[in-house]
């Protein structure tokens, strides 16, 4: 089983739509991201959390909410989808250096591919 | 505004040959780098990194150079094999790792046969 697991991993919905994207880890890391990645853009930050009461907006934050509900699980929310958030969304994790991971280590789910009509 | 680029988004090498992928960056407060590869329906996976007390860091067929007055950095493979075959991202952070990572745009390297 992955340690970092997206859901749903496909989604096709349209424009106006609430939207849902999940993450849960079962690795212990304190510190979760999510990122889109666009092609010619590569990875954007959109929000991070280093601990469960800490939310930060990243690169790309406009339309997009997160819920950080427990140390292992990270939701993305997009309340009213638009098409131009058609990508591929990446959630990560990571910890401190030597808990068994390089500094700056980010552990990738294997993405949840959405796309807005 | 890109802090960090990669100017090349394509690359391909014939196999046993080296493959060369360069990232620049802009942001004088980053001091430590990474670099993940990323295969088709996988998220990406941590490849090697460089502090920037550091100007070489290698691991087995994969070496980073870091150039910090040019605020450039490199990652060389030798010799390219088939499974090589990926997109491959430069990141940065700041604090040697403990911030958040910015990305590159990414290289698609092909390893041909």
């Amino acid at each position: 089983d992955a340690d970092v697991t997206q859901t749903p991993r496909n989604r096709i919905t349209k424009t106006g739509k609430r939207i849902m994207l999940e993450c849960s880890q079962t690795k212990g890391h304190d510190r979760m991201y999510w990122y889109r990645q666009d092609p010619g853009l590569g990875l954007r930050l959109i929000y991070y959390s280093f601990d469960v009461k800490d939310i930060n907006k990243g690169e790309i934050s406009d339309g997009y909410s997160v819920s950080r509900q427990a140390q292992a699980k990270f939701s993305l929310s997009l309340e009213s989808a638009i098409p131009n958030q058609t990508a591929l969304y990446f959630c990560a994790t990571s910890t401190h250096q030597g808990q068994g991971a390089q500094a700056g280590e980010l552990f990738f789910g294997e993405g949840s591919r959405l796309t807005v009509l | 505004d890109q802090q960090v680029k990669q100017n090349s988004p394509s690359l391909s090498v014939q196999e046993g040959r080296i493959s060369i992928l360069n990232c620049d960056y802009t942001n004088s407060m980053f001091d430590y780098f990474l670099w993940y590869k990323k295969y088709p329906a996988e998220g990406p996976t941590f490849l090697i990194s460089i502090s920037s007390i550091k100007d070489k860091n290698e691991d087995g067929r994969f070496t980073v150079f870091l150039n910090k007055s040019a605020k450039h950095l490199s990652l060389h493979i030798v010799p390219s094999q088939p499974g090589d075959s990926a997109v491959y991202f430069c990141a940065a952070t700041g604090n040697f790792g403990n911030e958040k990572l910015t990305f590159g745009t990414g290289t698609r390297l092909t390893i041909i046969p």
